[in-house]
């Protein structure tokens, strides 16, 4: 079925980074863009920013760009979010979601498949 | 960047009776907005896109309409797995963002 499996929780220190790896199956990886969406402890959902699976181009939202990476490994339908020099205000789960295509007038589309979430948690 | 705002914050409801969600956006979004639920522990699950048509596998007492700037999500007859936090994204504008949620909770 179509799913999407991402890694483990991770514990950092501040300063450290991390990589949150998204593993597609089910479909065909490069048909749809992938998005990253992150969720504080208690709050609600944040759009981090989303990659084109065809040629590898990542757009960033405000206030995710510079420590941020989006990419890609296509040989094995996998995206990654990178986060450097973590901060404790990092501390969230971090979703990857698959959009629908754009098929109307619009600039982006809704968010069909989500990833189960990875907790990653900065902490001295 | 438009803003979304979801109304009331909480909604307290009697399992199988009606209960209405609003989202509002702070100009006109079309009918390009989304509605997702999200239980506690778990990923948000898609329940409409379009403002109006139900994602796969979504049972047809969840119904969405509206267009503009006014949206809202029913649900006719609540179950037990229904009592959840809902939220609304827009997707016309970037960035594609969403509203700070509704929790339903049981009366």
């Amino acid at each position: 079925q179509v799913q999407l499996v991402q890694s483990g929780s991770e514990l950092k220190k501040p300063g450290a980074s991390v990589k949150v790896s998204c593993k597609a199956s089910g479909y065909t990886f490069t048909s749809y863009a992938m998005n990253w969406v992150r969720q504080a402890p208690g709050q609600g959902l944040e759009w981090m920013g989303w990659i084109n699976t065809n040629t590898g181009n990542p757009t960033y939202a405000q206030g995710f760009t510079g420590r941020f990476v989006f990419s890609l490994d296509t040989s094995v339908s996998t995206a990654y979010l990178q986060i450097s020099s973590l901060k404790a205000e990092d501390t969230a789960v971090y979703y990857c979601a698959r959009e629908l295509p754009v098929v109307v007038p619009a600039a982006s589309c809704a968010f069909d498949i989500w990833g189960q979430g990875t907790m990653v948690t900065v902490s001295s | 960047e438009i803003v979304m705002t979801q109304s009331p914050a909480t909604l307290s409801v009697s399992p199988g009776e009606r209960a209405t969600l609003s989202c509002r956006a702070s100009q006109s979004v079309s009918s390009n907005l989304a509605w997702y639920q999200q239980k506690p522990g778990q990923a948000p699950r898609l329940l409409i896109y379009g403002a109006s048509t139900r994602a796969t596998g979504i049972p047809a007492r969840f119904s969405g309409s509206g267009s503009g700037t006014e949206f809202t999500l029913t649900i006719s007859s609540l179950q037990s797995e229904d009592f959840a936090v809902y939220y609304c994204q827009q997707y016309n504008n970037w960035p594609p963002n969403f509203g700070g949620g509704t929790k339903v909770e049981i009366k």
